[in-house]
């Protein structure tokens, strides 16, 4: 079985300065995917960023990065100079060995708001 | 290119009655995957098809049912709607291939947001 835990259910940041939101996963599969997903209040969830677990060199997207720590199976989500409209949900998720979206699993998400 | 299509966005049903959401993939797509969310339970798996075949199934009873065309169309269906199925549904449209690779990025629709009375 595998778990995401999003310890932080709310941040606050100031606009253009840098956040990072929290992820930590347990599975026991030698190989795994980790995603995060923005969701506005509009109900979409739009891809950021993918770390695959053999990849050597952390994630990034333009302003995301993703901190992968495989010993510490933590996959932080980092945004660079934040935008107003960063603010939204954000949702970190693990696919399994065999791929796809069969079984995904996602964590209880963060709720981010950007302060002008 | 065109993303997923949910229909409809909105939808208000009383309790006992049935329901069927549409989702239209991406063009190419051949999975298509659902998921419920809630306040509660956060963001729950509820079955994925592939090529008009139902590959993994959730945690969640019979009521709740799906089916894929040959263009790749999926419909969900929920029967005897109980307040509890009040939700967003999601749906996620992608390639479907095997492996942990970038390639099974999925994209996501609006969802349908369903209010049980």
């Amino acid at each position: 079985a595998q778990k995401i835990t999003q310890t932080q259910p709310g941040m606050f940041v100031q606009e253009k300065e840098a956040v990072t939101l929290d992820c930590t996963y347990d599975t026991s599969d030698p190989s795994y995917g980790l995603f995060w997903y923005k969701q506005p209040s509009s109900g979409e969830m739009i891809f950021l960023i993918y770390q695959g677990s053999y990849d050597q060199q952390n994630a990034t997207e333009g302003r995301y990065s993703l901190n992968f720590q495989k010993a510490r199976k933590s996959a932080n989500l980092v945004i660079s100079a934040s935008q107003l409209g960063d603010s939204a949900m954000y949702f970190c998720a693990i696919i399994p060995p065999s791929g796809g979206y069969q079984k995904v699993t996602f964590g209880t998400g963060t709720k981010l708001q950007v302060i002008p | 290119k065109a993303g997923v299509t949910q229909t409809p966005r909105y939808l208000i049903k009383t309790r006992g009655q049935q329901v069927t959401l549409s989702c239209s993939p991406i063009s190419g797509h051949r999975s298509v995957s659902w998921y419920q969310q809630t306040p509660g339970q956060g963001l729950q798996f509820l079955f994925e098809y592939f090529s008009e075949t139902q590959r993994n199934k959730g945690n969640f009873p019979g009521r709740f049912s799906g089916r894929q065309f040959s263009n790749s169309r999926s419909e969900m269906n929920v029967s005897t709607l109980e307040l509890g199925d009040s939700a967003l549904y999601l749906c996620a449209s992608s390639l479907g291939g095997g492996g942990t690779g970038v390639n099974t990025e999925a994209f996501f629709g609006q969802g349908t947001r369903l209010t049980v009375v």
